[in-house]
């Protein structure tokens, strides 16, 4: 079975401050795509990254990166230089090809609350 | 620009009362999704379109119902609220990949009296 692990279920940081999310997933397929969702106060999803299960590259975006490790299973989320608008829930999410309806299998995710 | 939108933004109905909630999408896209979100929790799929497919979760209630009368446009219909059906409601669209991301619009906050 598929499953999205997030830890934290809540971080405090002050702005400025350095955070990473930890995400760990569980699949058997090979073929995999794991995505970062931000979801604000407003709530709105707002999508933030997809990776495939062969592109081990890490990426960078401004102040977001992502580290993706197959042999750990995990795709963890950092966000440099903290600011206030960062605040949200984080949820990562997985979609696996052995799935029926190719379906977003969501962690619980991590409320993310950046003090000034 | 393209969107996803949803109407209304906060609905307020009584115990019983059918209601019926809006998604509209601007992208074109032919997958339209229907997630519940209560509080602290992730969004649960309840059902989604493949274009006009219907594909209906297993455990979605019988008490919720959907349609789609085009591309653009998707329905969600509580037949009889109750007090436990309170939460975000979250419309989403897909492209043609089945590993495409997922657009989510501003959703609807139901509440049930």
């Amino acid at each position: 079975a598929q499953k999205v692990t997030q830890a934290q279920t809540e971080i405090s940081v002050v702005e400025k401050e350095d955070v990473t999310l930890d995400c760990v997933y569980e699949t058997r397929d090979t073929t995999y795509y794991l995505f970062w969702y931000k979801q604000p106060p407003s709530g709105e999803l707002v999508f933030l990254i997809r990776r495939n299960s062969f592109d081990e590259q890490n990426e960078i975006s401004g102040r977001y990166s992502w580290n993706f490790q197959k042999s750990t299973s995990s795709f963890n989320f950092t966000i440099t230089a903290s600011q206030v608008v960062d605040s949200a829930v984080y949820f990562c999410a997985l979609i696996w090809s052995g799935g029926s309806n190719y379906k977003l299998t969501f962690g619980k995710g991590t409320l993310l609350t950046v003090n000034p | 620009d393209a969107m996803v939108i949803q109407n209304p933004r906060y609905q307020v109905t009584q115990f019983g009362k059918p209601v019926t909630l809006s998604c509209s999408q601007t992208l074109n896209h032919n997958v339209m999704y229907w997630y519940q979100q209560k509080s602290s929790q992730a969004p649960k799929l309840l059902f989604h379109y493949y274009d006009k497919d219907f594909n209906n979760e297993a455990d979605t209630p019988d008490n919720f119902q959907s349609r789609r009368p085009n591309t653009s446009f998707c329905f969600l219909d509580i037949r009889s609220p109750g007090l436990g059906d309170a939460a975000m409601y979250l419309c989403a669209t897909r492209g043609d990949s089945d590993y495409n991301e997922q657009f989510f619009g501003p959703g609807t906050r139901l509440t049930v009296l």
